[in-house]
């Protein structure tokens, strides 16, 4: 199972570029790299998808280099409400639906 | 659109007791997902549907677990002779399909057994 290290915590202000690394060293070929976010008493929320390269949506980028080892989630001009938990998943072709969380990197935005 | 809903969101029960936690996934997705949760941790995969069977159980902790969804919709999970160590969110997911569809998940069922 493709298995995936965050960092636990990060600290942040207002209006600040905030990026966060995962690294996924033994992805394998057709996975895919996943985002949530959650907020305290709420399930995760989807953020963004990416395989390769660069995905950008309203809410985030995503940035992965051409070994697929490791990602980076992007969240431009955080704010107060960006606070929250994030997660990085890789799913894994040999058990589809065993889709494995870690702890996420818990993001705190101050004023 | 409707999301993901679980009833009920809290559940208060005592050690040895029986209870059942219902999923109603979104409308058509045909993968649904049980996931535990205790605090300050990420979520833990218990078990994962496609259709109305169960595509993998590995996650489920021991047989007092047990999750069904008849019709390939509603999930229930059902734990019995709950133990106070089974008290965690539980949290509910569904997807489209399950290679690469993102989940979509419900608020949970916060258990706690005293």
């Amino acid at each position: 199972l493709a298995k995936t290290t965050q960092p636990i915590s990060m600290d942040s202000y207002e209006g600040q570029e905030v990026n966060i690394t995962c690294s996924h060293n033994n992805i394998a070929t057709n996975d895919y790299i996943t985002w949530y976010q959650q907020f305290p008493s709420q399930g995760p929320r989807f953020i963004i998808q990416g395989y390769k390269t660069k995905v950008t949506n309203e809410v985030a980028s995503l940035f992965i280099p051409a070994d697929r080892k490791s990602s980076t989630l992007s969240l431009p001009r955080v704010s107060l409400s960006d606070t929250a938990v994030y997660y990085c998943l890789v799913g894994d072709k040999e058990s589809q639906g065993n889709l494995i969380f870690g702890k996420g990197t818990k993001l705190s935005v101050k004023p | 659109g409707a999301g993901v809903s679980q009833t009920p969101s809290n559940k208060v029960t005592e050690k040895g007791k029986y209870v059942e936690l219902r999923c109603d996934p979104i409308s058509g997705h045909t993968a649904l997902y049980w996931y535990r949760q205790s605090l300050g941790q990420g979520p833990e995969f218990l078990i994962y549907f496609q259709g109305t069977g169960a595509a993998d159980d590995s996650g489920l902790p021991n047989d007092r677990f047990f999750a069904v969804r008849p019709e390939g919709s509603v999930s229930t999970l059902k734990i019995q002779r709950t133990e106070r160590g089974d008290s965690a969110v539980y949290l509910c997911a569904s997807s489209r399909s399950s290679y690469n569809s993102p989940l979509h998940f419900g608020n949970g069922t916060r258990l706690t057994v005293t």
